[in-house]
């Protein structure tokens, strides 16, 4: 079965420091790729996605992510984190499956970001 | 403004009493799920439509059933809630081309004891 790895659970970081939370899937064919932010107590909202074109996807509040086919990754990243970027990070992964748009989620990744 | 929404957003039942979560869209989406997300498991998926009167089970549908009479409503019933319903429920619809990625409604945290 189709699935979605995220390579870390909880991550720790001071202001100023870099990031990059790892995905893998397992899908083989085409695929749709997003990267969503869960803050402390509100719903998902959409950081990022890449549907075709360059692998490189910048997205909202300085995140960017590369999708590389051969790996099958789409790892999230940025260059300096914020405390306000505190928050559960979930990257899902959709695909055609009988004319419906399936879409799964990895496990999610829990970032602090310390002062 | 486009969005998704779910009620009530936070709701504690006790064990066997049939309850309702709505979610209605204002998008024209063809598609529209419901997720149950629980710690260290991410979000999984209850049951999707993809259009009024089509609806399809997901990776976890037991216990729950849901309809799709209009489009805009996709409607989670308990029929008979137990304690491993405890959860937080999340709605999401989609176009049908999946171009804007899903949109999420607020959530709606259940405690059934």
């Amino acid at each position: 079965a189709q699935s979605v790895s995220q390579h870390n659970h909880h991550v720790i970081l001071s202001e100023a420091a870099s990031l990059e939370l790892g995905c893998n899937y397992s899908y083989g064919g085409t695929v749709n790729l997003f990267w969503y932010v869960q803050y402390p107590g509100q719903h998902l909202q959409l950081l990022l996605k890449y549907f075709s074109g360059d692998p490189l996807v910048k997205g909202i509040k300085g995140f960017e992510a590369e999708f590389i086919k051969s790996k099958f990754s789409f790892n999230l990243r940025k260059p300096s984190v914020q405390w306000s970027d505190t928050a559960e990070y979930f990257c899902a992964v959709s695909w055609d499956s009988g004319g419906y748009n399936k879409l799964i989620f990895g496990a999610g990744t829990r970032l602090a970001v310390h002062p | 403004e486009a969005q998704v929404t779910q009620n009530p957003r936070y709701l504690i039942t006790v064990t066997g009493k049939k309850l309702t979560v709505t979610c209605s869209q204002n998008m024209n989406h063809e598609y529209m799920s419901w997720y149950r997300q629980d710690p260290g498991l991410g979000l999984r998926q209850i049951y999707y439509s993809m259009n009024v009167e089509v609806t399809d089970k997901g990776d976890v549908p037991e216990g729950y059933k849901v309809s799709r009479k209009e489009k805009r409503n996709f409607p989670l019933i308990l029929e008979s809630p137990s304690p491993n319903q405890t959860s937080l429920y999340f709605c999401a619809s989609s176009s049908k081309t999946g171009s804007g990625g899903y949109t999420f409604g607020s959530g709606t945290r259940l405690t059934v004891v």
